[in-house]
């Protein structure tokens, strides 16, 4: 069964500080791999899409970074703002176009 | 705002009884998408359309049906409900068929089945 699991399932870091989410797979072949950002109780915003071509994209101090061979995907925060506070989702899609959604990493920025 | 409207965005009822939810996409997006999150929980996906025609679907309960009109709003119908169907339910659009475009998602209707 294809599967895309996120860790830490919940991060604390200090405003400023820089950290990486994790996401495994093993949905493939797939047809793309997407983070989103979730802040409670609002809809999912996309924040990169990557093909499985692509090793990196950024977005502002977001940075998705695949590697394929090993099915790993992983999203770094540059200097965290206490506007990061949220759920970060990655989502694997497969080749016949159906989305395999992780649980989430939920992450916390403390002043 | 990513320009998907969703209609209610609170909705308290009792067991037993019947809603229906409403999402108008994107100006121009032809498919629409029904997910399901319960509470800390990670997002179902229940059922595409695209352009009036469904397209996929996830696990949508029986008790669910949803539909396409012409001009492209949808509706998701939840009949006898349960308590464990309290839940967030988003709906999301994209330009494109088949995932393969960006999907903007709603904020969502908060259903409280009591």
């Amino acid at each position: 069964k294809n599967q895309v699991e996120q860790s830490p399932q919940s991060l604390i870091i200090l405003e400023g500080k820089n950290c990486t989410l994790q996401c495994n797979y093993t949905v493939s072949p797939f047809s793309n791999l997407r983070w989103y950002k979730q802040d409670t109780g609002r809809g999912p915003v996309s924040l990169t899409i990557m093909t499985f071509s692509e090793n990196t994209k950024s977005n502002g101090r977001y940075t998705a970074t695949l590697d394929a061979d090993t099915k790993q995907s992983s999203l770094h925060i540059t200097a965290s703002q206490l506007s990061d506070s949220a759920s970060y989702i990655c989502v694997v899609s497969e080749v016949n176009y159906q989305l395999i959604w992780g649980a989430g990493t939920k992450l916390i920025i403390k002043p | 705002d990513s320009g998907v409207t969703q209609t209610p965005k609170h909705l308290i009822t009792a067991t037993g009884q019947r809603v229906t939810l409403r999402c108008s996409p994107r100006s121009g997006d032809l498919s629409v998408y029904w997910y399901q999150q319960s509470l800390d929980q990670g997002l179902q996906f229940l059922i595409q359309y695209y352009n009036g025609e469904e397209r996929a679907k996830g696990n949508i309960l029986e008790r669910f049906s949803a539909q396409q009109f012409p001009d492209l709003h949808s509706e998701l119908n939840l009949s006898s409900l349960e308590l464990g169907d309290s839940a967030l339910y988003f709906c999301a659009s994209s330009t494109r068929d088949r995932n393969t475009g960006e999907l903007f998602f709603g904020e969502g209707s908060r259903l409280t089945v009591l």
